[in-house]
């Protein structure tokens, strides 16, 4: 059984920097194919894609976000860290991460999420 | 900021069948399979269908997929209550290298 989990602050100020981490279990970040996503949803809005990272430590990022991202792993710890810097009061969000199958491009399962306001 | 548009909200009785578009473009589902998200209210996206029209396992046979061309959609046979919910098509975009998301569509159950 795969499961995911977010945690890091509820609260950042502008122009802070975030640091999230998604930790895991039930597969292996060593394992061909498999990937972590991260992904974010405004209050009201639609889901919107951040980040990728494989077992390969190939890294995809969101073009719009991308001079802002960084996504890592840690396979000793079933861990990927995303940071975001910079942080504006409309990246308020729940942010999620996600596992990707072998050979597959969705997400499954997802993380409970973490909800992330930037406020002064 | 969506590359791939949904209509905002759809609705039908119970019982009845209710069907979601999701347009793109030649660099996404043009040239990948599409999936489809199903989000209940204030939880966690789940995988609805896979692969175009493929069902995870435990996704009752009333939800079904498609795609043709540049478009593709979700149709619930058989609405129930308990299918109120927010739905997102996504896939692939070879174009921005990167995962796209729908709009999203409110389905209500009258």
């Amino acid at each position: 059984q795969i499961t995911l989990k977010e945690s890091g602050p509820t609260l950042v100020k502008p122009t802070q920097t975030l640091t999230l981490t998604c930790t895991f279990s039930g597969f292996s970040l060593s394992t061909s194919g498999v990937g972590v996503g991260w992904i974010r949803q405004p209050p009201g809005k639609a889901l919107e894609w951040l980040a990728l990272i494989y077992w390969d430590d190939d890294k995809r990022y969101s073009p719009s976000l991308k001079s802002r991202l960084t996504i890592t792993k840690d396979t000793s710890k079933n861990q990927v860290v995303l940071t975001m810097t910079n942080m504006d009061p409309v990246d308020t969000a729940t942010f999620y991460c996600a596992h990707v199958p072998t050979g597959g491009n969705w997400f499954d399962p997802w993380g409970q999420g973490t909800l992330v306001t930037v406020s002064s | 900021q969506s590359v791939l548009t949904q209509p905002p909200s759809a609705s039908g009785t119970p019982g009845q069948r209710v069907t979601i578009s999701c347009s793109g473009s030649s660099s996404n589902i043009g040239r990948n399979t599409v999936n489809w998200y199903q989000q209940l209210p204030g939880t966690a996206p789940k995988l609805l269908i896979y692969s175009n029209n493929q069902r995870p396992s435990g996704v009752p046979d009333r939800f079904s997929g498609s795609k043709s061309a540049t478009s593709a959609s979700l149709a619930i046979s058989g609405l129930q209550s308990e299918d109120e919910a927010d739905y997102y098509c996504a896939t692939w975009d070879d174009s921005l290298n990167g995962f796209v998301f729908g709009t999203g569509t409110k389905v209500t159950v009258l």
